[in-house]
Protein backbone atom coordinates (compact mmCIF):
# COMPACT_ATOMS: atom_id res chain seq x y z
CA UNK A 1 0.00 0.00 0.00
CA UNK A 2 0.93 3.26 -0.82
CA UNK A 3 2.21 5.41 2.19
CA UNK A 4 3.90 8.73 2.90
CA UNK A 5 5.57 9.65 6.82
CA UNK A 6 6.85 12.65 7.55
CA UNK A 7 8.42 13.36 10.53
CA UNK A 8 9.15 14.92 13.09
CA UNK A 9 5.44 16.27 13.67
CA UNK A 10 6.45 19.19 14.97
CA UNK A 11 9.51 21.48 15.24
CA UNK A 12 10.52 24.61 17.02
CA UNK A 13 13.73 26.33 15.91
CA UNK A 14 15.42 29.79 16.90
CA UNK A 15 15.30 32.12 14.16
CA UNK A 16 18.94 31.46 12.22
CA UNK A 17 18.92 27.79 13.34
CA UNK A 18 18.71 25.21 10.09
CA UNK A 19 17.34 22.12 10.12
CA UNK A 20 15.32 19.38 7.75
CA UNK A 21 12.38 17.83 7.64
CA UNK A 22 12.36 14.03 6.78
CA UNK A 23 9.23 12.81 4.25
CA UNK A 24 9.35 8.83 3.65
CA UNK A 25 7.80 7.22 1.11
CA UNK A 26 6.54 3.52 -0.40
CA UNK A 27 5.01 4.32 -3.91
CA UNK A 28 4.72 1.83 -6.67
CA UNK A 29 5.35 3.63 -9.85
CA UNK A 30 6.56 7.24 -8.41
CA UNK A 31 5.23 10.26 -10.79
CA UNK A 32 6.01 12.94 -8.41
CA UNK A 33 6.98 14.02 -5.09
CA UNK A 34 5.39 17.55 -4.16
CA UNK A 35 6.38 19.70 -1.17
CA UNK A 36 3.50 22.65 0.31
CA UNK A 37 3.66 24.89 2.56
CA UNK A 38 -0.05 25.65 4.52
CA UNK A 39 -0.62 28.01 6.80
CA UNK A 40 -3.40 28.50 9.87
CA UNK A 41 -6.63 28.71 7.38
CA UNK A 42 -5.35 28.42 4.21
CA UNK A 43 -4.68 25.91 1.10
CA UNK A 44 -1.64 24.78 0.95
CA UNK A 45 1.03 26.48 -1.23
CA UNK A 46 2.74 24.74 -3.58
CA UNK A 47 6.69 24.80 -3.30
CA UNK A 48 8.06 21.92 -5.56
CA UNK A 49 7.79 18.84 -7.79
CA UNK A 50 10.68 15.96 -7.62
CA UNK A 51 10.62 13.29 -10.30
CA UNK A 52 13.70 11.49 -9.87
CA UNK A 53 16.13 10.36 -7.20
CA UNK A 54 19.43 12.70 -6.93
CA UNK A 55 17.04 15.28 -8.07
CA UNK A 56 17.43 18.89 -6.11
CA UNK A 57 15.47 21.95 -5.82
CA UNK A 58 16.06 25.20 -4.20
CA UNK A 59 13.58 28.19 -3.13
CA UNK A 60 14.93 30.91 -1.01
CA UNK A 61 15.80 29.61 2.39
CA UNK A 62 14.49 25.80 1.50
CA UNK A 63 15.93 23.33 -0.50
CA UNK A 64 14.40 20.16 -1.42
CA UNK A 65 16.06 16.91 -2.11
CA UNK A 66 15.32 13.34 -3.29
CA UNK A 67 16.09 9.67 -3.01
CA UNK A 68 14.82 6.35 -3.87
CA UNK A 69 13.06 6.41 -0.24
CA UNK A 70 13.13 9.69 0.94
CA UNK A 71 13.16 13.35 0.84
CA UNK A 72 13.88 16.07 2.25
CA UNK A 73 13.03 19.78 2.89
CA UNK A 74 16.22 21.72 3.97
CA UNK A 75 15.37 25.40 5.41
CA UNK A 76 18.99 27.63 5.60
CA UNK A 77 18.67 30.24 8.30
CA UNK A 78 14.66 30.21 8.67
CA UNK A 79 12.97 33.16 9.71
CA UNK A 80 9.67 33.68 11.57
CA UNK A 81 7.70 33.85 8.13
CA UNK A 82 9.13 30.09 7.68
CA UNK A 83 6.23 29.33 10.20
CA UNK A 84 4.20 26.61 8.80
CA UNK A 85 2.95 23.41 8.23
CA UNK A 86 4.60 21.53 5.45
CA UNK A 87 3.44 19.14 3.53
CA UNK A 88 4.81 16.46 1.31
CA UNK A 89 2.77 14.04 -1.39
CA UNK A 90 3.31 11.78 -3.68
CA UNK A 91 1.90 10.65 -6.69
CA UNK A 92 1.99 6.89 -7.71
CA UNK A 93 1.73 4.87 -10.93
CA UNK A 94 -1.56 4.88 -10.32
CA UNK A 95 -1.97 8.86 -10.44
CA UNK A 96 -3.69 9.16 -6.97
CA UNK A 97 -1.59 11.66 -4.69
CA UNK A 98 -1.14 10.52 -0.92
CA UNK A 99 -0.58 13.15 1.15
CA UNK A 100 1.48 13.29 4.71
CA UNK A 101 0.45 14.32 7.56
CA UNK A 102 2.43 17.11 7.99
CA UNK A 103 4.94 18.82 10.18
CA UNK A 104 4.58 22.06 11.58
CA UNK A 105 7.27 24.02 12.16
CA UNK A 106 7.34 27.14 14.66
CA UNK A 107 10.24 29.62 13.77
CA UNK A 108 11.13 31.67 17.04
CA UNK A 109 12.38 35.52 16.93
CA UNK B 1 -3.76 35.49 -12.95
CA UNK B 2 -6.83 34.71 -10.62
CA UNK B 3 -6.26 31.35 -7.86
CA UNK B 4 -8.54 28.53 -7.09
CA UNK B 5 -12.09 29.87 -5.57
CA UNK B 6 -14.38 27.83 -3.13
CA UNK B 7 -17.82 28.76 -2.01
CA UNK B 8 -19.16 29.07 0.47
CA UNK B 9 -15.87 29.70 3.45
CA UNK B 10 -17.92 28.94 5.93
CA UNK B 11 -20.74 26.57 6.42
CA UNK B 12 -22.74 25.13 9.33
CA UNK B 13 -25.04 21.69 8.69
CA UNK B 14 -26.91 19.42 10.65
CA UNK B 15 -26.99 15.63 10.93
CA UNK B 16 -28.86 14.07 7.63
CA UNK B 17 -28.99 17.19 5.65
CA UNK B 18 -26.92 17.51 2.54
CA UNK B 19 -24.24 19.95 1.40
CA UNK B 20 -23.36 21.11 -1.85
CA UNK B 21 -19.85 22.72 -2.06
CA UNK B 22 -18.29 24.75 -5.45
CA UNK B 23 -15.19 25.31 -7.09
CA UNK B 24 -13.78 27.67 -9.86
CA UNK B 25 -10.39 26.41 -10.84
CA UNK B 26 -7.48 28.29 -12.34
CA UNK B 27 -8.34 29.54 -16.05
CA UNK B 28 -7.00 26.99 -18.41
CA UNK B 29 -6.72 24.01 -15.55
CA UNK B 30 -8.52 21.24 -16.97
CA UNK B 31 -7.99 19.24 -13.81
CA UNK B 32 -10.20 19.88 -10.31
CA UNK B 33 -9.35 17.35 -6.84
CA UNK B 34 -11.04 17.54 -3.99
CA UNK B 35 -9.46 17.03 -0.50
CA UNK B 36 -11.21 16.71 2.50
CA UNK B 37 -9.02 17.98 5.60
CA UNK B 38 -8.56 16.79 9.60
CA UNK B 39 -6.38 17.05 12.44
CA UNK B 40 -6.21 13.24 12.94
CA UNK B 41 -6.35 12.07 9.23
CA UNK B 42 -4.50 15.02 7.40
CA UNK B 43 -4.86 15.98 3.59
CA UNK B 44 -7.17 12.86 2.24
CA UNK B 45 -8.18 12.54 -1.50
CA UNK B 46 -11.86 12.30 -2.36
CA UNK B 47 -12.16 12.11 -5.78
CA UNK B 48 -10.48 13.97 -9.46
CA UNK B 49 -12.74 15.67 -12.28
CA UNK B 50 -10.79 15.94 -15.84
CA UNK B 51 -13.11 16.76 -19.09
CA UNK B 52 -16.58 16.20 -17.31
CA UNK B 53 -15.42 13.01 -16.13
CA UNK B 54 -14.25 10.98 -12.66
CA UNK B 55 -10.89 9.84 -13.62
CA UNK B 56 -9.92 8.86 -9.92
CA UNK B 57 -11.45 8.24 -6.61
CA UNK B 58 -10.07 7.99 -3.02
CA UNK B 59 -11.91 5.60 -0.43
CA UNK B 60 -14.69 7.12 0.79
CA UNK B 61 -18.59 6.38 0.91
CA UNK B 62 -20.99 6.82 -2.01
CA UNK B 63 -22.58 9.90 -0.02
CA UNK B 64 -19.60 11.58 -1.46
CA UNK B 65 -20.22 12.50 -4.96
CA UNK B 66 -19.03 15.45 -7.04
CA UNK B 67 -19.33 16.47 -11.09
CA UNK B 68 -17.28 18.93 -12.94
CA UNK B 69 -18.73 21.67 -15.48
CA UNK B 70 -17.83 22.03 -19.24
CA UNK B 71 -16.09 25.59 -17.90
CA UNK B 72 -14.22 23.27 -15.41
CA UNK B 73 -16.01 24.62 -12.59
CA UNK B 74 -16.94 21.19 -10.01
CA UNK B 75 -18.95 20.93 -7.58
CA UNK B 76 -19.16 18.80 -4.58
CA UNK B 77 -22.32 16.97 -3.13
CA UNK B 78 -22.07 14.98 0.92
CA UNK B 79 -25.48 13.39 1.47
CA UNK B 80 -26.51 12.48 4.77
CA UNK B 81 -24.05 14.42 6.55
CA UNK B 82 -22.55 12.54 9.82
CA UNK B 83 -20.89 14.52 12.54
CA UNK B 84 -17.67 12.77 11.47
CA UNK B 85 -18.10 14.64 8.03
CA UNK B 86 -17.10 18.22 9.71
CA UNK B 87 -13.98 19.29 7.67
CA UNK B 88 -12.47 21.63 5.48
CA UNK B 89 -12.75 20.73 1.89
CA UNK B 90 -10.04 21.88 -0.39
CA UNK B 91 -10.29 21.86 -4.07
CA UNK B 92 -7.06 22.05 -6.07
CA UNK B 93 -6.73 22.65 -9.72
CA UNK B 94 -3.85 21.48 -11.98
CA UNK B 95 -2.78 21.63 -15.73
CA UNK B 96 -3.38 17.86 -15.60
CA UNK B 97 0.07 17.17 -17.03
CA UNK B 98 2.30 14.60 -15.13
CA UNK B 99 3.01 14.68 -12.43
CA UNK B 100 0.06 16.91 -11.01
CA UNK B 101 1.67 20.18 -9.69
CA UNK B 102 -2.03 21.10 -7.86
CA UNK B 103 -2.88 24.76 -6.94
CA UNK B 104 -5.27 25.05 -3.64
CA UNK B 105 -8.23 26.76 -2.82
CA UNK B 106 -9.06 28.71 0.33
CA UNK B 107 -11.04 25.71 1.29
CA UNK B 108 -14.62 25.52 2.72
CA UNK B 109 -15.18 24.76 6.77
CA UNK B 110 -17.95 22.39 6.98
CA UNK B 111 -19.15 22.18 10.57
CA UNK B 112 -22.11 19.37 10.97
CA UNK B 113 -24.20 19.33 14.46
Amino acid sequence: EDQVTQSPEALRLQEGESSSLNCSYTVSGLRGLFWYRQDPGKGPEFLFTLYSAGEEKEKERLKATLTKKESFLHITAPKPEDSATYLCAVQGGDDKIIFGKGTRLHILP
Amino acid sequence: KAGVTQTPRYLIKTRGQQVTLSCSPISGHRSVSWYQQTPGQGLQFLFEYFSETQRNKGNFPGRFSGRQFSNSRSEMNVSTLELGDSALYLCASSFAGQPYEQYFGPGTRLTVT
